[in-house]
């Protein structure tokens, strides 16, 4: 089972681009990287799914280096309504295996 | 309309009591899951049922039954409740497997005395 590995918490301002970087040293080759956002008193919320290279939508960037070790979440020019916990997770593709949340990177968005 | 839902949204009860907690989706999603998060904040996936089959079923005390009526239910009870089972649970879909998209109800908050 991949494990992951982010810093525990990260301090920003608005208007800033945030990223937050994951470690998996063991992925496997069936696993995919997904990021959830989780805020207080809320379930976690879906942002951003990938395999391989950079994946884009209209909330977030996943980055995604050759070797899939780790990967990146880009949060660009973020908001006080950012301030929440961030996820990594990986997991393979038959979802036989359960995925593991880590302990999350809580980012506290000042003005 | 709710996507995913839960009752209750909190749920506080004595050691050594029976509690369910009911969870429906309205997604369409042949994917349910139940997640327990504690006071550490750590989310940890406790059950999966697919199309009303169990998939994923991690190390959880057998106190704790999921039970899947439909694919649009995944209800969790609870026997004998124990200090160390407060925490609060999530239930989740998807469409089809674990690494897809999954949708978090609001959480149910257990709080056992």
């Amino acid at each position: 089972l991949a494990k992951t590995t982010q810093p525990i918490s990260m301090d920003s301002y608005e208007g800033q681009e945030v990223n937050i970087t994951c470690s998996h040293n063991n992925i496997a080759t069936n696993d995919y990287i997904t990021w959830y956002q989780q805020f207080p008193s809320q379930g976690p919320r879906f942002i951003i799914q990938g395999y391989k290279t950079k994946v884009t939508n209209e909330v977030a960037s996943l980055f995604i280096p050759a070797d899939r070790k780790s990967s990146t979440l880009s949060l660009p020019r973020v908001s006080l309504s950012d301030t929440a916990v961030y996820y990594c997770l990986v997991g393979d593709v038959t979802g036989r295996r359960a995925l593991t949340f880590g302990s999350g990177t809580r980012l506290q968005v000042q003005p | 309309d709710t996507a995913v839902s839960q009752t209750p949204k909190y749920l506080v009860t004595q050691m050594g009591n029976d509690k369910s907690i009911k969870c429906e989706q309205n997604l369409g999603h042949d994917t349910m899951y139940w997640y327990k998060q504690d006071s550490k904040k750590f989310l940890k996936i406790m059950f999966s049922y697919n199309n009303k089959e169990l998939i994923i079923n991690e190390t959880v005390p057998n106190r704790f039954s999921p039970k899947s009526p439909d694919k649009a239910h995944l209800n969790l009870h609870i026997n004998s409740l124990e200090l160390g089972d407060s925490a609060v649970y999530f239930c989740a879909s998807s469409l089809g497997t674990i690494t897809n998209e999954q949708f978090f109800g609001p959480g149910t908050r257990l709080t056992v005395l």
